[in-house]
C-alpha cells in the first residue's frame, strides 16, 4: 500500500535561511511523488513533481525537491526562505503502476520569522 | 479558466440531513477525487473515479456515496451528516502526473 510520512509537524526558519521539509513514502513500483502547498482558507496550488530523470526537481516559487531512492525520500528545499513562504506543505505520491490514488502526507506547517 | 469548481463553499447541517456536494472540472481529466481534510491527518481519500464510469473507495469511505455523472461532473453525497464529518472537503481532477484542486467546501455538522 501507498503511504506517505511527514515527520515534522512544523518547522521555523529565519527569513533568508534555507528550508527543508522532509518527506519520505512507501510505494510498491515506481513513485510519482509531488508537493503541494496550501495557504490559509484556500486549496491546494501544486509546487513540483517528480517522475523520473534527474534526482533534483526544481519548482515554483524558487522551491527545489531532491528524490533519493535509497532513503525512500522526497525532501523539499528552498535555498533562502521568505515571510510569504510561509503555509501548510503536503507532500503526496502515487503508484506509476496503475492505481490513480494520490496518497497526501499529513502536512507541515512552515513558520518563516522575520 | 475555471479549473475545478466546488460548490457550495459553506455549509451547516444538522445530524441526520442529507447533502449533494457537487464538483466540475473543465480540463477534460479522466481522474477526479474528493478528500477530507482534517487537522493534524492531512488530506483523507474519500473515494475517487479513475474515468467516467467508474468509481472506487479511498480510505474513508463511510457515510459517503459518489456519483461520476460525466467526465466532468463528480459529486459526493452524504446520507446522513453526522458530527464526525465536520471537515473540509477538497475535489480535484487529474492527469497521470498531476492533480489539481477545488477551494473546498467548508462543511460543518451539529
Amino acid at each position: 500500500a501507498q503511504s506517505v510520512a511527514q515527520p515534522e509537524d512544523q518547522v521555523n526558519v529565519a527569513e533568508g535561511n534555507p528550508l527543508t521539509v522532509k518527506c519520505t513514502y512507501s510505494v510498491s513500483g515506481n513513485p510519482y511523488l509531488f508537493w503541494y502547498v496550501q495557504y490559509p482558507n484556500r486549496g491546494l496550488q501544486f509546487l513540483l513533481k517528480y517522475i523520473t530523470g534527474d534526482n533534483l526537481v526544481k519548482g515554483s516559487y524558487g522551491f527545489e525537491a531532491e528524490f533519493n531512492k535509497s532513503q525512500t525520500s522526497f525532501h523539499l528545499k528552498k535555498p533562502s526562505a521568505l515571510v510569504s513562504d510561509s503555509a501548510l506543505y503536503f507532500c503526496a505520491v502515487r503508484d506509476e503502476a496503475g492505481t490513480y490514488k494520490y496518497i497526501f502526507g499529513t502536512g507541515t506547517r512552515l513558520k518563516v520569522l522575520a | 479558466n475555471a479549473g475545478v469548481t466546488q460548490t457550495p463553499k459553506f455549509q451547516v447541517l444538522k445530524t441526520g440531513q442529507s447533502m449533494t456536494l457537487q464538483c466540475a472540472q473543465d480540463m477534460n481529466h479522466n481522474s477526479m477525487y474528493w478528500y477530507r481534510q482534517d487537522p493534524g491527518m492531512g488530506l483523507r481519500l474519500i473515494y475517487y473515479s479513475a474515468s467516467e464510469g467508474t468509481t472506487d473507495k479511498g480510505e474513508v469511505p463511510n457515510g459517503y456515496n459518489v456519483s461520476r455523472l460525466n467526465k466532468r461532473e463528480f459529486s459526493l453525497r452524504l446520507e446522513s451528516a453526522a458530527p464526525s464529518q465536520t471537515s473540509v472537503y477538497f475535489c480535484a481532477s487529474g492527469k497521470n502526473t498531476e492533480a489539481f484542486f477545488g477551494q473546498g467546501t467548508r462543511l460543518t455538522v451539529v
